[in-house]
């Protein structure tokens, strides 16, 4: 079936700085997702993005965060500055008509 | 606010019994929310099982069933003869219309050979 991309699986970051989570999504899809799911938690919506702009977003998704995607390339989650809680894995996902996601696997953020 | 309750795991059945993976839901802000099953196999992303859109329709794939009860508000997991295969995560998930998913905390289930 159709693949979802993400691009690191795993980062270790210093509380601080800047990190950019990478997204290759299904190539005709439009509608662009990220989730964050902490360990033993429950997988949470962050945004859902559409023609260049975030259509929705929850309050998980703090003033830190930012998502992009420029010329059709990467779906972007940039996190600056990182906080401690803000490690956790991040999962992507695409859809064509807002109806079935496709998801990748994830990318295990730390934080230290 | 919205949310999905399932059976918490881990939940471990014998190869050939019968299944049930238990999925209720609270939607306040949507009246006929959609309503999937998510799947994530060992080393694997996670992927859709099944969906339903319209209450009282049931849905199924790879053996596996799950009827829209709007009554009830619930959307439980059945399967007749479980293998060895269908050891993984499920997810029961309620979707809006703009796309999120609102998602349960996940069940393992590990089956006995």
């Amino acid at each position: 079936g159709p693949k979802v991309l993400q691009i690191p699986s795993h980062q270790i970051i210093d509380m601080g700085q800047m990190v950019t989570l990478n997204c290759d999504p299904v190539s005709n899809h439009l509608y662009f997702y990220w989730y964050k799911q902490i360990l033993g938690q429950q997988m949470e919506f962050l945004v859902n993005f559409y023609n260049g702009k975030v259509m929705e977003k929850s309050k998980l998704f703090k003033d830190q965060f930012s998502v992009e995607r420029p010329d059709g390339s990467y779906f972007t989650l940039k996190i600056q500055p990182t906080a401690l809680e803000d490690s956790a894995v991040y999962f992507c996902a695409s859809s064509f008509n807002q109806d079935t996601q496709y998801f990748g696997p994830g990318t295990r953020l730390l934080v230290l | 606010g919205d949310s999905v309750t399932q059976t918490e795991g881990p939940v471990t059945v014998s190869e050939s019994e019968s299944l049930i993976i238990n999925c209720t839901y609270s939607a306040t802000s949507i009246a006929y929310p959609n309503l999937f099953w998510y799947v994530r196999y060992p080393g694997e992303g996670l992927q859709l099982l099944l969906k339903v859109i319209t209450a009282g329709q049931k849905g199924s794939s790879r053996g596996f069933e799950a009827t829209y009860n709007k009554e009830t508000t619930s959307f439980h997991l059945q399967k007749a003869s479980v293998q060895e295969s269908d050891s993984a995560v499920y997810y029961c998930a309620l979707g809006y219309n703009q796309g999120k998913l609102i998602f349960g905390q996940g069940t393992k289930l590990s089956i006995k050979p």
